[in-house]
């Protein structure tokens, strides 16, 4: 099983601020990675794809990037809809796997 | 609009089992692999069980092999997760999700359902 890990664990960043976060593979992934943002009470909501790719909707403040076992998502200028939970996910092999999650708080 | 509706949770004893339901609409289901994940109070996503468009192959995370069942109607729109032997540890919030046309990413999540496994 291919484990991701975030860090850092909570980001306490203010708003206008520029947010990076990460995501390390115990094995490659290739590009096969995804980053999801998660609010309270609410569903997963699809951001990056294949690394970099920005899903359906999604603002340009958004992007990611990485190969292989280390990847990074950037939030270039924090919006306040922007603090929430964050979640990388593979798919590169069977089973599925989340990281545990980068939380962006307000400082 | 897509849209995705879980129902089926509740409260079980351990030992006990559920049968989840997913109800589709807003895009051609029958096209799109589907996807199970939960989230237990307070933690992160996990990834639990996987179908294929055509019902055909399943996917499974080890944890709940052989008590979990996943399966899908798709002459009525509805993905199914079946859960025998409930441990307190399958205690989460159940989300059903469609896989995106690029690779098992999730583009569209449904609100989930809470599965609580106590005594």
């Amino acid at each position: 099983e291919i484990v991701l890990t975030q860090s850092p664990a909570t980001l306490s960043l203010s708003p206008g601020e520029r947010a990076t976060l990460s995501c390390r593979g115990s094995q490659s992934v290739s590009s096969y990675l995804a980053w999801y943002q998660q609010k309270p009470g609410q569903a997963p909501r699809l951001l990056i794809y294949d690394a970099s790719n920005r899903a359906t909707g999604i603002p340009a403040r958004f992007s990611g990037s990485g190969s292989g076992t280390d990847f990074t998502l950037i939030i270039s200028s924090l919006e306040p809809e922007d603090f929430a939970v964050y979640y990388c996910q593979q798919r590169s092999n069977w089973p599925l796997t989340f990281g545990g999650g980068t939380k962006v708080e307000i400082k | 609009e897509v849209q995705l509706v879980e129902s089926g949770g509740g409260l079980v004893q351990p030992g006990g089992s559920l049968r989840l339901s997913c109800a589709a609409s807003g895009f051609t289901f029958n096209t799109y692999d589907m996807t199970w994940v939960r989230q237990a109070p307070g933690r992160g996503l996990e990834w639990v069980s996987a179908i294929s468009s055509g019902g055909g192959n399943t996917y499974y995370t080890d944890s709940v092999k052989g008590r979990f069942t996943i399966s899908r109607d798709n002459s009525k729109n509805t993905l199914s997760l079946q859960m025998n032997s409930l441990r307190a540890e399958d205690t989460a919030i159940y989300y059903c999700a469609k896989r995106t046309a690029s690779g098992w990413f999730f583009d569209y999540w449904g609100q989930g359902t809470l599965v609580t496994v106590s005594s």
